[in-house]
């Protein structure tokens, strides 16, 4: 069957280390991958996207990798702020076409000052 | 507007009741689709649009849940014979082409809870 998997449902660390995310994908061969963070209360929002030829792609302080060999992405905060504290969604594209995005459970991320 | 908006907020109806919710996208956005969330889960795809038709309703769980967008811009998603298990959040989301090549924009949702 098709599953999305976030390793974790919630990571702690400590103010300006890096959080590493995981997603790992079965049985999809996914065009595009997306991340999206959500805080309570809210809808998510759209943070990196990185198509299935590029290996890493970077935004300020995130960094995203994406192995379609192990069919894994990596989504990283590094100097992390408790600002950054929410969840954060992993979501593919199962294809180039118009398709829908299939989500993660996501994973709480809770930086502690 | 400058994002998608989203009527009621919150919404508590009774077992068996008829329900509406409304999504209002962002405009010139030709894709909209619908998600629930239900809590500590991720959003979980219920139906997507392009224009005026619906160009994948695979995910709605039951003929209970139908959505229509009849110009192409605002959206309702109706839900007959509510049960319990339909309390959830519902989300939509707009974006310029298909989601996969783009980003969506969410709304903040609209909270069903079904006594």
């Amino acid at each position: 069957s098709q599953k999305i998997e976030q390793n974790s449902e919630a990571l702690n660390i400590q103010e300006g280390k890096t959080a590493t995310l995981t997603c790992n994908y079965t049985n999809y061969s996914p065009a595009y991958l997306q991340w999206y963070r959500q805080d309570p209360g809210r809808g998510p929002v759209f943070l990196l996207l990185i198509r299935e030829n590029e290996k890493e792609k970077r935004k300020e302080r995130l960094k995203v990798t994406f192995d379609t060999t192990l069919k894994q992405s990596l989504f990283h905060i590094t100097a992390s702020q408790p600002a950054d504290s929410a969840t954060y969604l992993c979501a593919l594209a199962p294809n180039s076409g118009n398709t829908p995005l299939v989500f993660g459970k996501g994973t709480r991320l809770s930086v502690i000052a | 507007g400058a994002g998608v908006s989203q009527t009621p907020s919150n919404k508590v109806t009774e077992k068996g009741k008829y329900v509406e919710l409304r999504c209002d996208p962002i405009s010139g956005h030709t894709a909209l689709y619908w998600y629930r969330q239900s809590l500590g889960q991720g959003p979980e795809f219920l139906i997507y649009f392009q224009g005026t038709g619906a160009a994948d309703d695979s995910g709605l769980p039951n003929d209970r849940f139908f959505a229509v967008r009849p110009e192409g811009s605002v959206s309702t998603l109706k839900i007959q014979r509510t049960e319990r298990g339909d309390s959830a959040v519902y989300l939509c989301a707009s974006s310029q082409r298909s989601t996969g090549k783009t980003e969506a924009f969410f709304g903040q949702g609209t909270r069903l809870t079904v006594v």
